[in-house]
């Protein structure tokens, strides 16, 4: 498809457990970015990713979170030792080279810490 | 601090009926406005786009305005329907970079 991709679309896991989430960004785009949105909230920052750039890591909420992006293509967002306050979904969106503001979203991806 | 306020929070409404948020910002230097529509378990998509010069922009339906003067911006949807239940997001682009700053938000149910 020609959307940003995101998978598990929805992943329930055990307290403790280590989760990667992944994201397809659209091809020709060069950002890349992930949210975090707890229900019935807004979006929260987690990372941004620019090119080759060192990302911008300032809305990682602890060292648990981590994220890495191979070149201009996947990222994976792994959060370890997972807490019941990670439950969100989690919301990937790239831009394209030319910068407008406009985010590209994919269809986020729930998770559910038991 | 950056802030993007949106009122109201909730909103519900019949079917037909007109309806407008509200999106207040602090955001400075300013580069734009975008209005982005969620639908439930969607991700945003974005429905207008509003930089500086610009006062009224239509799209179908759903109308926003910027006020750049006062840092207000609103969306006005005419003659709702059942498929605009939704969030709507309001979030302004900082100029001279890429920093975003979202709003919370504002949760539009329509009902028959």
């Amino acid at each position: 498809g020609a959307g940003v991709s995101q998978s598990p679309s929805n992943k329930v896991t055990e307290k403790g457990k280590d989760v990667e989430l992944r994201c397809d960004p659209i091809s020709g785009h060069t950002a890349l970015y992930w949210y975090r949105q707890r229900l019935g909230q807004g979006l929260e920052f987690l990372i941004y990713f620019q090119g080759n750039s060192a990302p911008d890591k300032s809305g990682l909420p602890s060292d648990r979170f981590s994220a890495e992006r191979t070149g201009e293509s996947v990222s994976t967002l792994t959060i370890q030792r997972t807490q019941q306050e990670d439950s969100a979904v989690y919301l990937c969106a790239s831009t394209p080279p030319t910068w407008t503001g406009e985010l590209f979203f994919g269809e986020g991806s729930r998770l559910t810490v038991l | 601090k950056n802030q993007v306020e949106q009122s109201p929070q909730s909103l519900i409404i019949l079917e037909g009926k007109n309806c407008t948020l509200q999106c207040n910002y602090t955001v400075s230097p300013f580069s734009n406005l975008r209005w982005y529509k969620q639908d439930t378990g969607r991700g945003p998509v974005s429905l207008t786009i509003m930089t500086f010069s610009e006062n009224t922009k239509s799209n179908g339906r759903y109308t926003a305005t910027l006020d750049a003067d006062t840092k207000q911006s609103s969306l006005h949807i005419t003659a709702s329907q059942l498929s605009d239940s939704a969030s709507y997001i309001c979030v302004v682009s900082e100029g001279g970079g890429n920093k975003l700053t979202f709003g919370t938000g504002t949760q539009l149910k329509v009902e028959l």
